[in-house]
């Protein structure tokens, strides 16, 4: 079993839809970070969260620490957010910098 | 300020060569990470690191080694290169600071290495 499991695997969502994408960790963690990764291969950051709720423009990332589960949420979808979206989290006790990944959500949205 | 750069972007080399890679920080930025991303794995923690120490290492094999510069600059080595080997190399900076807080990373545009 993945210490970082992701669902769903693949995601095709009409524009305007809302989306989820989960994320589940079994290891403990300092850090849990979401990234997109778009066709040829940059990566970009689009949260990093050790608590709560953290919200970005139509993007919303929640954790919740006891369950071990986050998810991201896109509101309002639109075909420029189609990517991979992955998730991944710092560990804990002095390896904060060592990220261990999910494989990764690839979302289409279509017109 | 200018992102995180890598050299060069692509990269083709024979079986049982060797290979350095390149990647230059955001200025200020002490903590690289290396990262190997393939088809099959997904994405892999190489190394970090921070202030010319090697700090954290991945379950990669002794071919696959690392080093920094006083400038923060960072380089990765792969030698006796093997076809599974081929995968797009990340590297990704970060204000992580010694005490090894979690800090955003800031990925550059990765080599895509192939290995024929």
């Amino acid at each position: 079993k993945n210490e970082v499991e992701q669902s769903p695997q693949n995601l095709t969502a009409q524009e305007g839809e809302f989306i989820t994408i989960n994320c589940s960790y079994s290891v403990g963690i300092s850090a849990l970070h979401w990234l997109q990764q778009h066709p040829g291969g940059g990566i970009v950051s689009l949260f990093m969260l050790s608590s709560g709720k953290k919200k970005h423009g139509r993007l919303i990332a929640t954790i919740n620490i006891q369950e071990k589960h986050s998810s991201l949420h896109i509101t309002a979808s639109h075909p420029r957010d189609s990517a991979v979206y992955i998730c991944a989290v710092s560990g804990s006790s002095g390896t904060a910098s060592k990220l261990t990944f999910g494989t990764g959500t690839r979302l289409q949205v279509t017109l | 300020k200018a992102g995180v750069t890598q050299t060069p972007r692509y990269l083709i080399k024979t079986r049982g060569q060797q290979v350095t890679l390149s990647c230059s920080p955001i200025s200020g930025h002490r903590s690289v990470s290396w990262y190997q991303q393939t088809p099959g794995q997904g994405l892999q923690f190489l190394f970090e690191y921070f202030s010319e120490t090697q700090r954290n290492k991945g379950n990669f094999p002794g071919r696959f080694s690392g080093r920094q510069f006083s400038n923060s600059r960072s380089e990765m080595n792969v030698s006796t290169l093997e076809l599974g080997d081929s995968a797009l190399y990340l590297c990704a900076s970060s204000l992580n600071t010694l005490t090894g807080t979690p800090y955003e990373q800031y990925f550059g545009p990765g080599t895509r290495l192939t290995v024929t």
